[in-house]
């Protein structure tokens, strides 16, 4: 079946350094995928999207790239601010399929 | 524009109580309306999802219901609920397999 698996986290920064988290998926379709954040307290809001391969989704700093061979989507921000601290869920849907998949959540902390 | 409503914001049931969560979407017609559990320090999980009016897929037994009584509102209830039934419940929609839109959400703290 369809699926994301993450890196494991808690993932503890400072600020300013520089931010990988990792994505795989397998899929029996064509998935687009996602990057969704959860700040404190919060719903989901999506932060990013890639709907085909080589595609690179951006928004606020961060970048993640549609990786076909490899079957990644890795979130990345060149320097990461305390305000980034959050919950990041990557999920992908199938076209014409009727449900999100999502990972397991990393959830992140930026120390100052 | 497109929004998305939860309500109530947060709630503290006891044990064995009923429980009743609405969602409801403003600004489009014919959504894929989604639950969705955070149980705390977890992932999300998908409870129930609906492609039309009184047409529901459960993904998990559970002691959860969900139904759509209309085309925008998808209500999630319990009859009778557990401690593990505490969470953080989510709703969304989607426009058929593309973006998935998330509502505020509903904390529920079971006692």
């Amino acid at each position: 079946g369809d699926s994301v698996t993450q890196m494991e986290g808690p993932v503890t920064l400072s600020e300013e350094a520089f931010l990988t988290i990792n994505c795989t998926y397998t899929a029996t379709g064509y998935p687009s995928l996602f990057w969704y954040v959860q700040y404190p307290g919060e719903g989901l809001q999506l932060l990013l999207k890639a709907t085909k391969a080589d595609d690179k989704g951006s928004n606020k700093g961060f970048e993640a790239t549609y990786r076909k061979e490899t079957t990644s989507f890795h979130l990345e921000k060149g320097s990461v601010q305390v305000s980034d601290s959050a919950v990041y869920f990557c999920a992908l849907i199938i076209q014409g399929a009727q449900k999100l998949v999502f990972g397991q959540g990393t959830r992140l902390t930026i120390n100052p | 524009s497109q929004t998305i409503h939860q309500w109530p914001a947060t709630l503290v049931q006891p044990v064995g109580s009923p429980l009743s969560l609405e969602c409801t979407v403003e600004g489009t017609s014919n959504p894929n309306l989604y639950w969705y559990r955070q149980a705390a320090g977890r992932g999300l999980q998908l409870l129930f999802y609906s492609v039309g009016i009184g047409q529901i897929s459960s993904e998990v037994p559970q002691n959860l219901s969900a139904s759509r009584p209309q085309d925008r509102q998808f209500i999630l209830s319990s009859k009778k609920l557990l401690l593990s039934d505490s969470g953080f419940y989510l709703c969304a929609w989607s426009v058929k397999g593309t973006l998935v839109y998330f509502g505020p959400g509903t904390r529920l703290t079971v006692l």
